[in-house]
C-alpha cells in the first residue's frame, strides 16, 4: 500500500528556533498533501493545503509567516515552525493525497515537536 | 513490521447496526483512535481506546482486547450522514501514528 513518511519522529528544541518537519509520499506521487496539529485525545486539526508547485492554502486562525509550507515536488512537503515557542508543542501530521487515485488520502506517522 | 488491518469497504442499511473490526500488530501499545473522515474534509476524533472493554458515547461504541490486538467501532441507528470513512489508528511505544488504511462505509436506504 501507499506509504507516507515523517522525518523527524520527534523533536525537541529550545524556544525561538525554528524547527523543519518533512513529509514524503514513498511510493506514488502527491499533487496535494496536508498538514495537521493534533492535541492529545482531540480530532486532527487542518493547518493547510499544499498543492505542488503552488502556495499553500491556510486554514482560518493559522499563521502562514508561522508555519511555513513548501510543495516542491510530487513527493516531498515541508513544514517549518519558526520561531516556535512551548504552545506550539504539538503532534503535526501530514497526509497525501494519490495523484491518481485522488480519493485516496494516506497518513503519515506524525511528528512530536516538544518545544522547551 | 508494523500494521493495521480493516476491511477496506462495508455496506449496510440506514437504520441497521454495523461494526468496523480494526486488527493490529505494532511495537507496542499506547492507545488506539478511531476517526471519521467524510470525502474532502478532515477526520474527526470519534474514540481513544486504551484499556480493555467497551466505551459507549451516543450511537458510537468502539471495544479494545490488548491481548487480542483488536478493535472495533460500533455504529448503531445507522443514518444516511454516517456514510465516510472511519479510520483505525495505533500510537505505538515511539508515540508514533499507525495508521489504518481506512473503511469506506456505505450506507443505503
Amino acid at each position: 500500500g501507499a506509504v507516507v513518511s515523517q522525518h523527524p519522529s520527534w523533536v525537541i528544541c529550545k524556544s525561538g528556533t525554528s524547527v523543519k518537519i518533512e513529509c514524503r509520499s514513498l511510493d506514488f506521487q502527491a499533487t496535494t498533501m496536508f498538514w495537521y496539529r493534533q492535541f492529545p485525545k482531540q480530532s486532527l486539526m487542518l493547518m493547510a493545503t499544499s498543492n505542488e508547485g503552488s502556495k499553500a492554502t491556510y486554514e482560518q486562525g493559522v499563521e502562514k509567516d508561522k508555519f511555513l509550507i513548501n510543495h516542491a515536488s510530487l513527493t516531498l512537503s515541508t513544514l517549518t515552525v519558526t520561531s516556535a515557542h512551548p504552545e506550539d508543542s504539538s503532534f503535526y501530521i501530514c497526509s497525501a493525497r494519490d495523484r491518481v487515485e485522488v480519493d485516496e488520502q494516506f497518513f503519515g506517522p506524525g511528528t512530536r515537536l516538544t518545544v522547551l | 513490521g508494523q500494521n493495521i488491518d480493516q476491511p477496506t469497504e462495508m455496506t449496510a442499511t440506514e437504520g441497521a447496526i454495523v461494526q468496523i473490526n480494526c486488527t493490529y500488530q505494532t511495537s507496542g501499545f499506547n492507545g488506539l483512535f478511531w476517526y471519521q473522515q467524510h470525502a474532502g474534509e478532515a477526520p474527526t476524533f470519534l474514540s481513544y481506546n486504551v484499556l480493555d472493554g467497551l466505551e459507549e458515547k451516543g450511537r458510537f461504541s468502539s471495544f479494545l482486547s490488548r491481548s487480542k490486538g483488536y478493535s472495533y467501532l460500533l455504529l448503531k441507528e445507522l443514518q444516511m450522514k454516517d456514510s465516510a470513512s472511519y479510520l483505525c489508528a495505533v500510537i505505538d511505544s515511539n508515540y508514533q501514528l499507525i495508521w489504518g488504511a481506512g473503511t469506506k462505509l456505505i450506507i443505503k436506504p
